[in-house]
C-alpha cells in the first residue's frame, strides 16, 4: 500500500526565504505527482504535476522535481511572500494492480510566511 | 478562467438523513471525482466517474454512497444514510485526462 510523508510538518519562515519541502513515497511505481496547496477551509489548487517520466516542473517562484528511483519529490518556493501562506499537500498517482489510478495523499506541510 | 463549483457550501443533516452534494465539473473535462477531508485528517479519494459509470471506488465509498451524472453538466454524490463520522469537507474534482485534477472549493457537511 502506497504511504506518503510530508516533512515538515509545519514550517514558520520569514519573508523572503528560499524553502525546500519535502514529499516522500513508498512505492515507485508511480503515474504522476501532484503537488496542491490548501488555504484554510478552502479546496485544493493544483500547483506542479510532475509525469513519472519527468524530472521536474517549473511555475513562477514555485519549482518541483521528482525522484522515483528514492521515491522523493521537492517542492522549492523562491522568495517566499506572505501570500504564500497555506498548506501545500503532495499527491501521488500509482500504475498499480489492475490499473489502479487512485491517489494517495501526504498530510501536508503547514507554511506560514510572516512580513 | 474555468472552474469547478459546488453547493451547497455547508450542509448540516440529522444522523440517517439523506444528502445530496452536487458540483458542476470544468465544462470539456471527461473524469470526475469525490474526495472527502475529516478535519485535521488526509484528503481521501473516494470514487473516480468517467463515461457514465465508475472507473474506481476506495473502502471508503460503500453502500450508502452513490454518484450519478443526471444531466451533462451536474456531478453528484449521495450518502443514503447519514453517520456521524461522514462529517467532513467533500470536495470534487475534474480532468481533462487522467492528468491535473482541478478541484472545487468543497462542500463541509455537518451531522448531528
Amino acid at each position: 500500500k502506497q504511504e506518503v510523508t510530508q516533512i515538515p510538518a509545519a514550517l514558520s519562515v520569514p519573508e523572503g526565504e528560499n524553502l525546500v519541502l519535502n514529499c516522500s513515497f513508498t512505492d515507485s511505481a508511480i503515474y504522476n505527482l501532484q503537488w496542491f496547496r490548501q488555504d484554510p477551509g478552502k479546496g485544493l489548487t493544483s500547483l506542479l504535476l510532475i509525469q513519472s517520466s519527468q524530472r521536474e516542473q517549473t511555475s513562477g517562484r514555485l519549482n518541483a522535481s521528482l525522484d522515483k528511483s528514492s521515491g522523493r519529490s521537492t517542492l522549492y518556493i523562491a522568495a517566499s511572500q506572505p501570500g504564500d501562506s497555506a498548506t501545500y499537500l503532495c499527491a501521488v498517482r500509482p500504475i498499480g494492480t489492475g490499473g489502479s489510478y487512485i491517489p494517495t495523499f501526504g498530510r501536508g506541510t503547514s507554511l506560514i510566511v510572516h512580513p | 478562467e474555468p472552474e469547478v463549483t459546488q453547493t451547497p457550501s455547508h450542509q448540516v443533516t440529522q444522523m440517517g438523513q439523506e444528502v445530496i452534494l452536487r458540483c458542476v465539473p470544468i465544462s470539456n473535462h471527461l473524469y470526475f471525482y469525490w474526495y472527502r477531508q475529516i478535519l485535521g485528517q488526509k484528503v481521501e479519494f473516494l470514487v473516480s466517474f468517467y463515461n457514465n459509470e465508475i472507473s474506481e471506488k476506495s473502502e471508503i465509498f460503500d453502500d450508502q454512497f452513490s454518484v450519478e451524472r443526471p444531466d451533462g453538466s451536474n456531478f453528484t454524490l449521495k450518502i443514503r444514510s447519514t453517520k456521524l463520522e461522514d462529517s467532513a469537507m467533500y470536495f470534487c474534482a475534474s480532468s481533462e485526462h487522467t492528468d491535473t485534477q482541478y478541484f472545487g472549493p468543497g462542500t463541509r457537511l455537518t451531522v448531528l
